[in-house]
């Protein structure tokens, strides 16, 4: 069975440029978690997608955004790109987010570095 | 807000010599715990999952223990393939059904012949 794939696998902008990233989550799966990491650091949440609907959402500002589409797959929009978004993107699916394990798969990651 | 430190940041091991890394959690209302492995650049690779204390569960030449303080991740004979870094993760009970994980800075783990 395939696992959760993302893409691009790197991608290199110019701060104030915008960027999109995608996702699709294993088959069977409904809900889409996103967490950035920052090198030497663990995964920071982001947002999290069940069904279409954004069930929640961590402390980043504005400029991220996200949804779902009817396929479960997800893309992730960061605005006006800082410095600071450089960082390790991954994407986590799980089969739902009210079953008692929850276990959330990563993908590969995509790789974004802002100049 | 929920807390995960690991412990340490860094272990060096030679072939065979088995130690264990630490997770300390603050959580109000643990409803899972997390063990993951990560190599560089690669996304984490789910290892395990602890729901309450005293709960152990054992993949090779990992086991992972819980307490309702912190979690052990013991590694016994240590190969040079299991070098990476170890990422601890807490999900807790919270109203709304958001299923964030909150995760520790991670050890980084380098085994050598």
């Amino acid at each position: 069975d395939a696992g959760v794939t993302q893409s691009p696998t790197h991608l290199i902008k110019t701060r104030g440029q915008q960027v999109t990233l995608r996702c699709s989550p294993i088959s069977g799966h409904k809900s889409v978690s996103w967490y950035q990491q920052v090198l030497g650091q663990g995964p920071q949440f982001i947002f999290q997608y069940y069904e279409k609907e954004e069930r929640g959402r961590g402390n980043f500002p504005d400029r991220f955004s996200a949804r779902q589409f009817p396929n479960y797959s997800s893309e992730l929009n960061v605005n006006a790109l800082l410095l600071g978004d450089s960082a390790l993107y991954l994407c986590a699916s799980s089969y739902s987010t009210g079953t008692l394990s929850n276990e959330q798969f990563f993908g590969p990651g995509t790789r974004l570095t802002v100049l | 807000e929920d807390q995960v430190t690991q412990s340490p940041e860094a272990l060096r091991l030679q072939e065979g010599e088995s130690s264990s890394l630490n997770c300390s959690y603050t959580v109000s209302g643990l409803r899972g715990l997390f063990w993951y492995r990560q190599d560089p650049g690669k996304g984490p690779e789910f290892l395990f999952t602890l729901y309450s204390a005293g709960e152990e569960k054992e993949k090779e030449r990992l086991k992972a223990t819980l307490t309702k303080k912190e979690s052990f991740l013991h590694i016994t004979a240590p190969k040079p393939e299991d070098s990476a870094t170890y990422l601890c993760a807490v999900h807790r009970w919270a109203t709304g059904t958001a299923s964030k994980l909150t995760f520790g800075t991670g050890t980084r783990l380098q085994v050598t012949l």
